[in-house]
């Protein structure tokens, strides 16, 4: 059973470019949490999504970030004309039910604006 | 002030060398996990807990819902323990997790 999967792993954007990352759950799991971790900073929520529902985006920021799970297919966190602030790692992470199930994190993607 | 306190941020012991972490929040909770990032930066949960005490391998979390307190001990502490420890929170009635800053544990031979 493999684990969470995150693609790609580095990712590396000009300012105003798009940047799309995608999570593969783990098997069986229909939960999906999205976390940003700035440079030096902890980790910090940004949107839980089921099978083609957002149930809570409050962590998201207003502008420029969306995020999806289809029915079929991977999670995609797309961020669109990033800046140079949006640089950090985001990390992916799935349960079997709810947040208070153990969630199984991705080996998340670095992005790197320039 | 966070609504989840680590402490200390910065942890430094000699191999053998029974460790502990705390975690202090400040909002109702339905669990509580403790994760620990490697220095790669791949995170692993390694428990969670709604109340009493949990044990794997040389690694026990205790959780106080009253004094919502959270320990994490490691006994007979390795360098390959080596790496930062992140306590979080499920608020009660939602489905994020809140984290802590983390505590940076190096443990050398």
């Amino acid at each position: 059973n493999a684990g969470v999967m995150q693609n790609p792993r580095h990712l590396v954007r000009r300012r105003g470019q798009e940047a799309r990352l995608r999570c593969s759950p783990m098997k069986g799991h229909s939960h999906v949490y999205w976390y940003r971790q700035l440079p030096e900073e902890g980790l910090k929520f940004m949107v839980y999504l089921q099978k083609e529902n957002i149930i809570d985006e409050s962590g998201m920021p207003k502008e420029r970030f969306s995020a999806e799970f289809p029915k079929e297919g991977p999670s995609i966190l797309r961020i669109q004309q990033v800046v140079r602030g949006d640089s950090a790692a985001y990390f992916c992470a799935s349960s079997l039910t709810t947040a208070t199930d153990t969630q199984y994190f991705g080996p998340g993607t670095r992005l790197t604006v320039l | 002030k966070n609504e989840v306190e680590q402490s200390p941020q910065n942890l430094t012991a000699q191999e053998g060398e029974f460790i502990t972490i705390n975690c202090s929040y400040s909002v109702g909770i339905s669990a509580l996990h403790w994760l620990q990032q490697h220095p790669g930066g791949g995170i692993v949960s390694l428990f969670m807990l709604s109340s009493g005490k949990k044990k794997h391998g040389r690694l026990i979390a205790t959780i106080n819902i009253q004094e919502k307190h959270s320990s994490l001990h490691i006994t007979a502490s390795h360098p390959r323990d080596s790496a930062v420890y992140i306590c979080a929170v499920s608020p009660r009635g939602t489905d994020k997790l809140i984290f802590g800053t983390g505590t940076r544990l190096q443990v050398f031979p």
